[in-house]
This record gives C-alpha cells, sequence and structure tokens, in this order.
C-alpha cells in the first residue's frame, strides 16, 4: 500500500501562518482529508476533498493540492491550534482502501 | 447530534479475543460504510478495517487480516470489531468512524472518542 509523508514537528509564532505537507503517490488520483488530535481526544475533521471544511471548523483552515502533495494551511494561528495532524487518503496502489499519514506536531508559539 | 460511542475495551492476555462495539446516533446509520481506526500509544492512526452500508464488502489492514471480524447490525444502528488471537502490537485506542466517499476523496468524520485494548500478560 502507499505511504503518506508528513514533518513529524513544526512551529508557529501566534498569529502567523503555518504550513503542514503530506506527500505521497496516492495524492495524485485522490484529494486528502486533515485531521486535528489534541492530547487525550479523538481527532477531528477539518479538512475534505478539493478544500472543504465541516461545520464548525474556522476558516483559517484551509487546504490545497498539487502534484503528489497536499497541504493544511492555518492562517492566522492561534493556541487552540496547537495539536497533533495527520492526513489521509484513499489509497489506489494496493488492497487497501486508506492510508493516514505520519502525523505532523504543530506548536503555536 | 450525529455521535458514535465504542465500548467493550479492555485488558486482554496475548492469544484472547474480545469484541468492540460501537453504538451510532442521530444519522441513518444503514446508508454509510463504516470503519474501525486505530492508535498505538504514542502512536500515529492507522486504518484496521472497513465495512460497506450493507454488510456486503469488507476489509481489512494485512496487520489484522484473518484475526479480527468486522460486522454491522443497521437495526441497532451498531458496529463491531471481533478481535482474535490478539498480540501485544494490537494494544492501542480503538476508534470507529463514518466513512464519507466522493469522486477522489474520502474521509472520515465523525469518529467516536475511542475504547482502550490493552494486550498483556
Amino acid at each position: 500500500s502507499s505511504e503518506l509523508t508528513q514533518d513529524p514537528a513544526v512551529s508557529v509564532a501566534l498569529g502567523q501562518t503555518v504550513r503542514i505537507t503530506c506527500q505521497g503517490d496516492s495524492l495524485r488520483s485522490y484529494y486528502a482529508s486533515w485531521y486535528q488530535q489534541k492530547p487525550g481526544q479523538a481527532p477531528v475533521l477539518v479538512i475534505y476533498g478539493k478544500n472543504n471544511r465541516p461545520s464548525g471548523i474556522p476558516d483559517r483552515f484551509s487546504g490545497s493540492s498539487s502534484g503528489n502533495t497536499a497541504s493544511l494551511t492555518i492562517t492566522g494561528a492561534q493556541a487552540e491550534d496547537e495539536a497533533d495532524y495527520y492526513c489521509n487518503s484513499r489509497d489506489s496502489s494496493g488492497n487497501h482502501p486508506y492510508v493516514f499519514g505520519t502525523g505532523t506536531k504543530v506548536t503555536v508559539l | 447530534q450525529v455521535q458514535l460511542v465504542e465500548s467493550g475495551g479492555g485488558l486482554v492476555k496475548p492469544g484472547g479475543s474480545l469484541r468492540l462495539s460501537c453504538a451510532a446516533s442521530g444519522f441513518t446509520f444503514s446508508d454509510y460504510y463504516m470503519s474501525w481506526i486505530r492508535q498505538a500509544p504514542g502512536k500515529g492512526l492507522e486504518w484496521v478495517s472497513y465495512i460497506s452500508s450493507s454488510s456486503s464488502y469488507t476489509n481489512y489492514a494485512d496487520s489484522v487480516k484473518g484475526r479480527f471480524t468486522i460486522s454491522r447490525d443497521n437495526a441497532k444502528n451498531s458496529l463491531y470489531l471481533q478481535m482474535n488471537s490478539l498480540r501485544a502490537e494490537d494494544t492501542a485506542v480503538y476508534y470507529c468512524a463514518r466513512d464519507e466517499v466522493a469522486a477522489r476523496a474520502g474521509w472520515f468524520d465523525p469518529w467516536g472518542q475511542g475504547t482502550l485494548v490493552t494486550v498483556s500478560s
């Protein structure tokens, strides 16, 4: 099956912009979805499809895609955005329908 | 509101069995594919299994194939994961999640709160 690779950790100053990337062959065929996970909590969907936000997700979260790379951008990061972020996509290469990224820890300074 | 609630986790010895349940509410359960996703302590997310809306199709990660069985009861709005021949590496929080699929996309929303499975002697 495919793999999705993310940077292990990134930091961003309060109010600034941070981009989290996700790379993998499956992203050439499928859009990524993105999940936010805070310590001790279940993941929460923040972006899906081309660039869609579920109800209740602030518009500072946005998604984009180019080639084999998907990106999640937080514009004007807030303290409450400090969390782990995982990408996910359908998997075109093997027998398994889904693959998750390795996760990125976002620290808001 | 849309909600998923898992139960059935606990401590089990290697080689043992456990059955997880996930109770769904707030949506038409029988319209959706459902998945189990797990997270080992301090690790990332791993998709485990999915089942189609009518139970016609199932799929499993290689790591659990032949040991785990996913099932559902649409009359009871419930999803299950029967886990046999458990190993230490199966220790994780297990989440159930609703599958959504569109052209060129798939995602999980919502997720349950998770149930912890610990495999240890």
